[in-house]
């Protein structure tokens, strides 16, 4: 079974539009951490936000909240105010108790102006 | 702070050659993960170390793969007759540790892999 299912490959967005991007993740560790990671096109990991699995407040930073629904095993991740350079890869992932990270498939956003 | 950094960012090899990649990980640092990235994929995890500990190695991973972090510093990534299939961009990164925010993977820019 995957550990980080990200169903939308591809997602588009109008400028200053607010847009979620959907995870969902598979453990049954009661300690783990989720993260949001942004990849444009230049290639370099940028980490974006993280929620930990204890946490009862969504996480935010910025314009970037984390929707974190434990009993749904979700963490979705809301941008709000889009801009163009907003466009990009994004990834989810989870750190379990053995300090693995696994990542998702990603998806693709792209910001129209 | 000068981030992680990979050496080199691009290498071309023969199918069957060796290849060793380096990875300096932020100073203060003492984990160090290496992942694998193919297009369109996300990161795959290889291994991770603690301090100079090679803690967890991927089941995926062939026995063409071995990694070190001696002194528990700087890291390298060996493969050994390399094949197709292991063409990729290789990705290093290092954390604190700590858990929470701090836990966050800090990526160096990659090494991308072409095996003809």
């Amino acid at each position: 079974a995957q550990k980080i299912t990200q169903t939308q490959p591809g997602m588009f967005v109008q400028e200053k539009e607010a847009v979620t991007l959907d995870c969902t993740y598979d453990t049954s560790d009661q300690s783990y951490g989720l993260f949001w990671y942004k990849q444009p096109s230049s290639g370099e990991m940028i980490f974006l936000i993280y929620q930990g699995s204890y946490d009862e407040q969504n996480a935010t930073e910025g314009r970037y909240s984390l929707n974190f629904q434990k009993a749904r095993k979700s963490a979705n991740l809301v941008i709000s105010a889009s801009q163009l350079g907003d466009s990009a890869m994004y990834f989810c992932a989870m750190r379990e108790v053995g300090n693995q990270f696994y990542f998702g498939t990603g998806t693709s956003l792209t910001v129209i102006p | 702070d000068t981030g992680v950094s990979q050496d080199p960012r691009h290498k071309i090899t023969k199918r069957g050659q060796n290849v060793t990649f380096r990875c300096d990980p932020i100073s203060e640092h003492n984990r160090l993960y290496w992942y694998r990235q193919t297009l369109g994929q996300g990161p795959e995890f290889l291994t991770y170390f603690q301090n100079e500990a090679q803690l967890e190695k991927s089941r995926l991973l062939s026995d063409r793969f071995s990694a070190e972090r001696p002194k528990g510093s700087f890291s390298t990534l060996e493969i050994q007759r390399t094949e197709q299939g292991d063409s990729a961009m290789y990705l290093c990164a290092s954390s604190l540790g700590f858990r929470g925010t701090n836990e966050k993977l800090f990526f160096g820019s990659g090494t991308q892999l072409s095996v003809l």
